[in-house]
């Protein structure tokens, strides 16, 4: 049982919209402290999408974005494209376990 | 460029022990603070531990505090993570992850900026 909860599968049509939500509590996300998202290809090295909540890195296409709200946050992908299908993973840091925690991560399949 | 290769894992018996390593190039290591983070099959990712970037500073999951070590050798830009005491539950692909420092005015962020590929443990008699 993961200390973040997501779903653990979704699934879009190329170019469509989706949304991965990840659920926290007050001693993680609603602390605050900051929530980051990773694309993960299991057996890969896992990619940094979004850090500090909404911000991205050099090099991570504006089709990604995060928002975050009180205990919640969320990762959305406009214009789904084939090559994002991977496991996504949201992660914090929770003040009661003193340390790093990950969400169950979001399996996404691209139709 | 940023890489970090893993090495050391294999097929050990429950109760002994392995040694895992993280190679790291392409950035001043004595910079950074780095984590170990594994995937057991078919389970989600689960952080393991940190040390800071002047090693005086290391924090462990429940689950491994006791067993598992986490160590710096500035000299080879290596980490390391030694697993003693092993169970079967701790089979896992294991990646080492950098930590980085982004800041945007007065605040800062600390996400996991590159990983490596990982190197299996398996725990099994």
């Amino acid at each position: 049982q993961s200390v973040l909860t997501q779903p653990p599968s979704m699934s879009g049509a190329p170019g469509q919209r989706v949304t991965v939500s990840c659920t926290g509590s007050s001693s993680n996300i609603g602390a605050p402290y900051d929530v980051n998202w990773y694309q993960y290809l299991p057996g890969t090295a896992p990619k940094l999408l979004i850090y500090g909540d909404s911000n991205r890195p050099s090099g991570i296409p504006d089709r990604f974005s995060g928002s975050k709200s009180g205990t919640s946050a969320s990762l959305a992908i406009t214009g789904l494209q084939a090559e994002d299908e991977a496991d996504y993973y949201c992660q914090s840091y929770d003040s009661s376990l003193s340390g790093w925690v990950f969400g169950g991560g979001t399996k996404l399949t691209v139709l | 460029q940023v890489q970090l290769v893993e090495s050391g894992g294999g097929v050990v018996q429950p109760g002994r022990s392995l040694r895992l390593s993280c190679a790291a190039s392409g950035f001043i290591f004595r910079d950074y603070a780095m984590h170990w983070v594994r995937q057991a099959p078919g389970k989600g990712l689960e952080w393991v531990a940190f040390i800071s970037y002047d090693g005086n500073r290391e924090q462990y999951a429940d689950s491994v505090k006791g067993r598992f070590t986490i160590s710096r050798d500035y000299s080879k830009n290596a980490l390391y993570l030694q697993m003693n005491s092993l169970r079967a539950e701790d089979t896992a692909l294991y990646h080492c992850a950098k930590e980085n420092k982004f800041c945007s005015g007065d605040t800062c962020y600390y996400p996991f900026d590159y990983w490596g590929q990982g190197t299996l443990v398996t725990v099994s008699s």
